[in-house]
C-alpha cells in the first residue's frame, strides 16, 4: 500500500520570502511519480510540479522546485519569492508508474502568504 | 482555458436518498475519475473510467456507487442510498492520457452533506 504524509497542516510565509512544504511517502514500488497540486480557495486543484522517480534531477517550474530524496522517501516543495496568489491548500501525491491511474494524496498543507 | 466543471457546488440530501453528482470533463479527454475528501482527511480515490467502463475502483466504491457517461459530455457519480458517512467533498477529474503521462485536471468539487 502507498501512503503519503504531510506533517504540516498549516504554514505561513511573508510575501517575497521562501517557504518549504514537507512530504514523505511510503511505497515498495521502484517506479512512480510524485506530484504537488495546489488548490486555491474555492477553486480547482491544479498541478504545480511533477517528478519522475527514475530521474535524479529535481524538477523545477519557475518559482517552484522540489527536493526529491528517493532513499529517504521525501519530496518537499520549495516556493521562492512567495506571492499572495500562492495562498492555497497544497497536496502532495503519489502515483504508481505501471497503472498510472490513481493518485494517493496527503492530507494537505494550508499555506497563507502574508502581505 | 478549458476546465472541468461540477454541479452542484453543494448538495444536501437526506440519509437513504439517491444523489447524482455531475461533472463535465474537458471535451477531448478520455480518462475520468472521481475522488472524495471527508473533512479533515485525505483525498481518496474512488474510481477511474475509460472507454465506457470502469478501469479501477477502490474499496470505498461499493455497490452503492455507480458511474456513467450518459451522453458523451457528462460524467456522473450516483450514490443509491446515501449514508451519513458519505458526507464529503467529491472531486471529478479528467485527462487525455493516464495522468502519469499527462496532467489530470480537477473540478472544484461538490460538497455533499447527508443529514
Amino acid at each position: 500500500a502507498q501512503t503519503v504524509t504531510q506533517s504540516q497542516p498549516e504554514m505561513s510565509v511573508q510575501e517575497a520570502e521562501t517557504v518549504t512544504l514537507s512530504c514523505t511517502y511510503d511505497t515498495s514500488e521502484n517506479n512512480y511519480y510524485l506530484f504537488w497540486y495546489k488548490q486555491p480557495p474555492s477553486r480547482q486543484m491544479i498541478l504545480v510540479i511533477r517528478q519522475e522517480a527514475y530521474k535524479q534531477q529535481n524538477a523545477t517550474e519557475n518559482r517552484f522546485s522540489v527536493n526529491f530524496q528517493k532513499a529517504a522517501k521525501s519530496f518537499s516543495l520549495k516556493i521562492s519569492d512567495s506571492q499572495l496568489g500562492d495562498t492555497a491548500m497544497y497536496f502532495c501525491a503519489f502515483m504508481k508508474r505501471d497503472t498510472g491511474n490513481q493518485f494517493y494524496f496527503g492530507t494537505g498543507t494550508s499555506l497563507t502568504v502574508i502581505p | 482555458e478549458p476546465e472541468v466543471t461540477q454541479t452542484p457546488s453543494h448538495q444536501v440530501t437526506q440519509m437513504g436518498q439517491e444523489v447524482i453528482l455531475r461533472c463535465v470533463p474537458i471535451s477531448n479527454h478520455l480518462y475520468f475519475y472521481w475522488y472524495r475528501q471527508i473533512l479533515g482527511q485525505k483525498v481518496e480515490f474512488l474510481v477511474s473510467f475509460y472507454n465506457n467502463e470502469i478501469s479501477e475502483k477502490s474499496e470505498i466504491f461499493d455497490d452503492q456507487f455507480s458511474v456513467e457517461r450518459p451522453d458523451g459530455s457528462n460524467f456522473t457519480l450516483k450514490i443509491r442510498s446515501t449514508k451519513l458517512e458519505d458526507s464529503a467533498m467529491y472531486f471529478c477529474a479528467s485527462s487525455d492520457s493516464p495522468p502519469k503521462d499527462q496532467e489530470a485536471f480537477f473540478g472544484q468539487g461538490t460538497r455533499l452533506t447527508v443529514v
